[in-house]
């Protein structure tokens, strides 16, 4: 089983839907989490953290679910602007992170 | 302020060549992170550099290995390369006093022949 799994998509919506992606991770002693986005040919820039409460950045909402071992991201109202591949990505006890192989999302006019 | 930068952008080797691929962070940083990233896969961890030491490391061989120097940068070589070697090479840096946040150079392309 890999350490971080991620629908692997591709995801392809309208503008103006709504999408989730959806994470989930083997070492429940995972301390860290974040959404990163990678445009095609590019390096990963952070997206959000990802708290135990969950939080939200305008059109994003991050939810962690620590029993479950999951993690989501909701875009509401996706932009042509939002295609994307997203990674999720886990912090362990100690330095290492592990990414997962990422979701890629189009969104069509 | 420059961003974490990386040389060179791209690189063809043969099999069993050596490559050295280099990475300065970002002013205040002092943590390098080392990153290989096939097509189609997440980026996977190949270890990582706080003061000038290797402070953990992924499932790479030892093939695999690096240096920081005292100015924060850093290198990673790889010795007789392989052509699954052929992958994207990413470094991330730190911000110095533990902020979690990384802050990815843009790579560096190697295609082994």
């Amino acid at each position: 089983r890999k350490e971080v799994e991620q629908d692997p998509g591709p995801f392809n919506v309208p503008e103006g839907a709504t999408v989730a992606f959806n994470c989930t991770y083997s070492n429940s002693a995972s301390q860290s989490f974040f959404w990163y986005r990678q445009d095609c040919r590019k390096e990963p820039k952070l997206l959000m953290s990802v708290y135990s409460s969950g939080n939200e950045d305008g059109r994003f909402t991050a939810q962690l679910n620590r029993a479950s071992q999951y993690i989501s991201l909701l875009i509401r109202d996706s932009k042509l602007s939002d295609s994307a591949t997203y990674l999720c990505v886990v912090k362990t006890g100690g330095f290492k992170t592990i990414f997962g192989a990422g979701t890629r999302l189009f969104v069509k006019a | 302020d420059a961003g974490v930068t990386q040389s060179p952008t791209h690189l063809i080797k043969t099999r069993g060549q050596q490559v050295t691929l280099r990475c300065s962070p970002k002013s205040g940083h002092d943590t390098v992170s080392w990153y290989q990233q096939a097509l189609g896969q997440g980026p996977q961890f190949i270890f990582q550099y706080y003061e000038e030491e290797e402070r953990q490391r992924g499932n790479f061989p030892d093939r695999f290995s690096g240096h920081q120097f005292p100015n924060y940068s850093s290198e990673l070589n790889v010795n007789a390369l392989l052509l699954g070697d052929s992958a994207l090479y990413l470094c991330a840096t730190r911000l110095a006093g533990g902020e979690e946040t990384q802050y990815f150079g843009p790579g560096t392309r190697l295609l082994v022949l």
